[in-house]
């Protein structure tokens, strides 16, 4: 499966600052999604990042909050803006190689927010 | 709303023990079902999936899938105490560009 890295691995940012996490894949992939794990909670999908075009969100999740770009087949940015202590979470890149293959997820974005 | 249930847990099973972990859910339009294991602190991790009815083997991991029940299971034969994770059950609907939607996970821990 494609090798998936994810930068920062953790940070621990001000509130009211912004946040740009990068997920870059070693191969083409057909998709990319980006989820958020709370503290103690299962995975919650944000959007999916549609390459040049923008992110396809999921309900409670907004634009102006989360942007997404995906300028090409190998990679993809979760910007998190104007950050708050409910933030705080780990964020998860996720790909798809070709249509019918398993998702599979990069190590994950460690986020506190004080 | 679509859901994928799970028992929280913990499930708590010796070593050398079947732990059976399950899950159900609400979306009859499902076709792809995924078993993810996540250590404390990590990401998730696919450790099986399945797509027919019926069972599928991988080592000491089972899948079972019965659409009509709209349920799945995970059977983990001779536990070890290095199974102890938290088990993510993850369903897709296979229209393009779906993604999975997951279940809130069991905690198992297997006792040496």
């Amino acid at each position: 499966s494609a090798v998936i890295s994810q930068k920062p691995s953790r940070d621990i940012c001000q509130r009211g600052t912004s946040l740009t996490i990068q997920c870059q894949v070693d191969s083409q992939v057909t998709m990319m999604f980006w989820y958020r794990q709370q503290p103690g909670q299962s995975l919650t999908l944000i959007a999916t990042a549609n390459q040049g075009s923008e992110a396809t969100y999921e309900s409670g999740f907004v634009i102006d909050k989360f942007p997404i770009s995906r300028p090409n087949l190998t990679f993809s940015t979760l910007t998190v803006s104007n950050m708050s202590p409910e933030d705080s979470s780990i964020y998860l890149c996720s790909v798809v190689g070709q249509i019918d293959q398993p998702q599979h997820f990069g190590d994950g974005t460690r986020l506190s927010i004080l | 709303q679509k859901e994928v249930e799970q028992n929280s847990g913990p499930l708590s099973v010796p070593e050398g023990a079947i732990a059976s972990l399950n899950c159900t859910y609400s979306d009859r339009g499902s076709q792809s079902f995924f078993w993810y294991r996540q250590y404390s602190g990590k990401s998730p991790e696919l450790i099986m999936f399945i797509y027919s009815n019926g069972d599928k083997e991988d080592g000491r991991f089972t899948a079972q899938l019965n659409k009509a029940s709209q349920y799945v299971s995970l059977l983990i034969r001779d536990s070890q105490p290095s199974d102890s994770a938290t088990y993510l059950c993850a369903v897709k609907n296979n229209q393009a560009g779906t993604a999975l939607i997951f279940g809130k996970g069991t905690t198992l821990s297997v006792s040496s």
